[in-house]
């Protein structure tokens, strides 16, 4: 069973650009997590997706959106980056209706570098 | 306000010895509690698990003890082989969704 996929591996932006990344969760799961990981603040939740509905939403600016697809594969948003977006991304995939309780599967990462 | 801390950024350990790595929450409404262990360039891979209703979860060498009153979790791994040195996070779930603490280092010296 393929597990959590995420492009791209890394990438490299200037400030002012925006960025998307994809994550593709494992078949048959419906929830999708996104999870910005930075040195010293640990995972911090951005946002989950549920059957293509926003079900909760963490405290980031705007500028991070997101969106789930019909086949579940999601989508993530930074606009007008700055330096402190610099972070690994995490996506995350459950298949349960309350995703929050029991495991979620992460993928290895999208890691994003702003200069 | 961090409502999941993990007061200790790292923590060494010798090999064949315990490891016990704390975990406190402030939010009594949380009802599961989770540990993910993270090697670097990798995601995070679930470990294992506790429900709020009981004080204990064993899954080989890895306990996890629950004490609601204090809002504390443990992990325990006994004994700890180098394999064990990673990133680990805890995490609470609760009606916004799993929120982590920031993670313990655990490093195994041979």
């Amino acid at each position: 069973k393929a597990g959590v996929t995420q492009t791209p591996r890394y990438l490299i932006k200037t400030r002012g650009q925006q960025v998307t990344l994809s994550c593709s969760p494992i078949s048959g799961h419906r929830s999708v997590s996104w999870y910005q990981q930075t040195p010293g603040q640990g995972l911090q939740f951005l946002f989950e997706y549920f059957s293509e509905t926003q079900r909760n939403k963490g405290n980031f600016p705007g500028r991070f959106s997101g969106r789930q697809f019909s086949n579940s594969r999601s989508e993530m948003n930074v606009s007008t980056l700055e330096l402190g977006d610099s972070a690994l991304y995490l996506c995350a995939s459950g298949n349960l209706f309350a995703p929050s309780v029991g495991e979620l599967f992460f993928g290895e990462g999208s890691r994003l570098t702003v200069l | 306000d961090q409502q999941v801390k993990q007061n200790s950024p790292s923590l060494s350990v010798q090999e064949g010895r315990i490891s016990i790595l704390n975990c406190d929450y402030t939010n009594s409404m949380f009802d599961y509690f989770l540990w993910y262990k993270k090697y670097p360039a990798e995601g995070p891979t679930f470990l294992i698990s506790i429900s709020s209703i009981k004080d204990k979860n064993e899954d080989g060498r890895f306990t996890v003890f629950l004490n609601k009153s204090a809002k504390h979790l443990s992990l325990h791994i006994v004994p700890s082989q180098p394999g064990d040195s990673a990133v680990y996070f805890c995490a609470a779930s609760g009606a916004d969704g799993l929120t982590f603490g920031k993670g313990t280092h655990l490093i195994i010296q041979p």
